[in-house]
């Protein structure tokens, strides 16, 4: 079953703009990820944080981490053009399977 | 790095064929591999985790006959839709995980079926 939700499920903001993403989920994790879709095609893996972590940086990606709170964010700094995208957060249940979230869309607007 | 590729990335069939969907690793070994399905604008549903060498275990609510998945060889495992109708039309993906990085996956680009 899903355990993620996002918010918001739609985003269209300016090139250049930040976009932030929100992920909640309802299990307890040793970590979480961040996929990205491009329309039509297959996901790629963007960043883990792990449960013992409260911020990760990778390039203009920062990915926070609120056990407490069971929750996530994703923000893109400086978007671009090619930033248009679904992006997923994730969760490991059992054996390697990944359950992902609702998505958000994101749109960036030249 | 990694690639798992899929074959084919698109497919229209009639009501009623089987269709057979491969996904394979390009240059790693996977013993594990797992089949998603994406409806339009809505998130990925895992159907099945794809063992070499064994059975698959399938999702609750994923009929194992419907959805016949062979895991022959350490880089090919293959889904294939029996019978399909229109309501099977849908965005199929494989994934496998990554080496060394067991918590993480790479995806291949997917397979739109269209089933008249």
């Amino acid at each position: 079953s899903q355990q993620g939700e996002e918010d918001p499920q739609a985003l269209s903001i300016q090139e250049g703009e930040n976009a932030t993403m929100n992920c909640s989920y309802k299990t307890s994790i040793n970590n979480l990820q961040w996929y990205r879709q491009n329309s039509g095609r297959g996901l790629v893996h963007l960043i883990l944080i792990r449960s013992n972590e409260r911020e990760k940086h990778s390039g203009r990606l920062r990915v926070t981490l609120d056990t407490s709170k069971k929750s996530s964010s994703l923000l893109i700094t400086a978007s671009r053009a090619a930033d248009t995208a679904s992006y997923f957060c994730a969760i490991i249940q059992g054996a390697q399977k990944l359950v992902f979230g609702q998505g958000t869309r994101l749109t960036i607007n030249p | 790095g990694a690639v798992v590729s899929q074959h084919p990335s698109w497919v229209i069939c009639k009501s009623g064929t089987s269709v057979k969907i491969e996904c394979r690793s390009l240059d790693f070994q996977a013993t594990t591999m797992f089949w998603y399905r994406q409806f339009p604008k809505q998130s990925l549903m895992l159907m099945a985790t794809s063992n070499e060498g064994s059975k698959a275990t399938y999702e609750q609510g994923v009929e194992k006959d419907k959805f016949l998945i062979n895991h022959a060889s350490l880089t090919l495992s293959t889904l294939t839709v029996t019978s399909a109708h229109p309501e099977d039309s849908s965005f199929y993906i494989c994934s496998a995980p990554v080496t060394g990085l067991q918590e993480t996956q790479y995806f291949g680009p997917g397979t739109r079926l269209l089933v008249l």
